[in-house]
Order: structure tokens, then C-alpha cells, then sequence
């Protein structure tokens, strides 16, 4: 079956350091992938999505690019900031993302004064 | 806009009960979806409703059960109740798969504590 697999947390990073999450999924066929973050006390929110391969998808200063050739969809920043602490969540939907969502395990990211 | 309002927020049952959860999607969306998220997990897909019926089901057993009512507000139902789900149950809404690419909204969630 479909599964994602996360880098392990928490993360720990100063102030406007450079961010990578990485994210690799094993899927049929061609699904598309998200990246949902979860602020402490909210629910999930839809950060980014990409729904083909080479497709970069960005919001926030974000972003993350479908590479299907390494089955993966890394999420990067290039300067952090302590309002970016929370829990990341990577997914893949077989189609366009209304249908089941399979997550991954979560990142937990602290970002440090 | 009301976005996806779910509740109780908390719940403590005892093993063997039956429990009710709700959820009310975001305005101008008819499909509803629920999610099991234990602790330093990620959610897991339980169930998905539109039209009022059950069109895809995650790896969960009979025990966990839903409906939706006409107004598309949605409850999950789960009997007989084991330690084990324990756990946050997520209601997220979005318009039906194939119509248009409206990514899913999710709610705060219910926190379900089975001693």
C-alpha cells in the first residue's frame, strides 16, 4: 500500500537558519503530494501541494519540489523564524487530495530565538 | 466563514462504551472526511462520506461507523470501546473528489481518552 516516510523530530534551529524536511513516499501510479503543518492548539492546515512530477509547490516561503525519479518531495525554507515552530506533515493522495490522505509520522521543528 | 467545527472537544469514556463524535464541514463543502491521530502519530484516513454514504474506508474495523445527514454535517461512532482509541479523531471537509482540486479543511479535532 501507499506510505510516506518523514525525518524523524524534533528539529532544532536557530533563528533564520536554512530548513529541510526531508519526505520519500512509496505510491502507484502518479499522486499528488502535500505538506500540512500543524501550529500547537490548531488543526491541520494545507501549507503546499504538488500534483505532478517536476511541479514545485510554495506558499510562506516554503516550498518543495515533486521529484518522482527519487520519490521524493523535501520541504526547504530559506530563513526560519520562531512562528514557524510546529508539526509538519507530509502526504500523498492517489488523486487530486479530496480522497484519503496517506500522512507521514510528523516533523516536530523548534525554531530558537 | 465558519470553518470545520467539531465536537465535544474532550471526551473520557470508559472501556466497552459507545462513543458519538460530530462535525459540521466549512460552508460550500459537501464532502466529509474523519482521521485518527494518536499521539506523535500522523492521522490516519478512517472513513470518507458524500451524498450520505460511506465511499471510501481506511483500514478500520466495524466498530468505527459513520453518517452523514442531509446537510452534510457528519457523526463517527465507535463501539465497544478499547484503550487503543484513545486518540485526536479529525473531521476535514472539501468538495467531492474529480470536482475541481479543493484540498481538505480540517477541524481542532476531539480528544477521546479510553481508561
Amino acid at each position: 500500500g501507499d506510505s510516506v516516510t518523514q525525518m524523524e523530530g524534533p528539529v532544532t534551529l536557530s533563528e533564520e537558519a536554512f530548513l529541510t524536511i526531508n519526505c520519500t513516499y512509496t505510491a502507484t501510479g502518479y499522486p499528488s503530494l502535500f505538506w500540512y503543518v500543524q501550529y500547537p492548539g490548531e488543526g491541520l492546515q494545507l501549507l503546499l501541494k504538488a500534483t505532478k512530477a517536476d511541479d514545485k509547490g510554495s506558499n510562506k516561503g516554503f516550498e518543495a519540489t515533486y521529484r518522482k525519479e527519487t520519490t521524493s518531495f523535501h520541504l526547504e525554507k530559506g530563513s526560519v523564524q520562531v512562528s514557524d515552530s510546529a508539526v509538519y506533515f507530509c502526504a500523498l493522495s492517489p488523486s487530486g487530495g479530496a480522497d484519503g490522505l496517506t500522512f507521514g509520522k510528523g516533523t516536530h521543528l523548534i525554531i530558537q530565538p | 466563514d465558519a470553518g470545520v467545527t467539531q465536537s465535544p472537544t474532550h471526551l473520557i469514556k470508559t472501556r466497552g462504551q459507545q462513543v458519538t463524535l460530530r462535525c459540521s464541514p466549512k460552508s460550500g463543502h459537501d464532502t466529509v472526511s474523519w482521521y485518527q491521530q494518536a499521539l506523535g502519530q500522523g492521522p490516519q484516513f478512517i472513513f470518507q462520506y458524500y451524498e450520505e454514504e460511506e465511499r471510501q474506508r481506511g483500514n478500520f474495523p466495524d466498530r468505527f461507523s459513520g453518517h452523514q445527514f442531509p446537510n452534510y454535517s457528519s457523526e463517527l461512532n465507535v463501539n465497544a470501546l478499547l484503550l487503543g482509541d484513545s486518540a485526536l479523531y479529525l473531521c476535514a471537509s472539501s468538495t467531492p473528489p474529480g470536482r475541481g482540486n479543493s484540498p481538505l479543511h480540517f477541524g481542532n479535532g476531539t480528544r477521546l481518552t479510553v481508561t
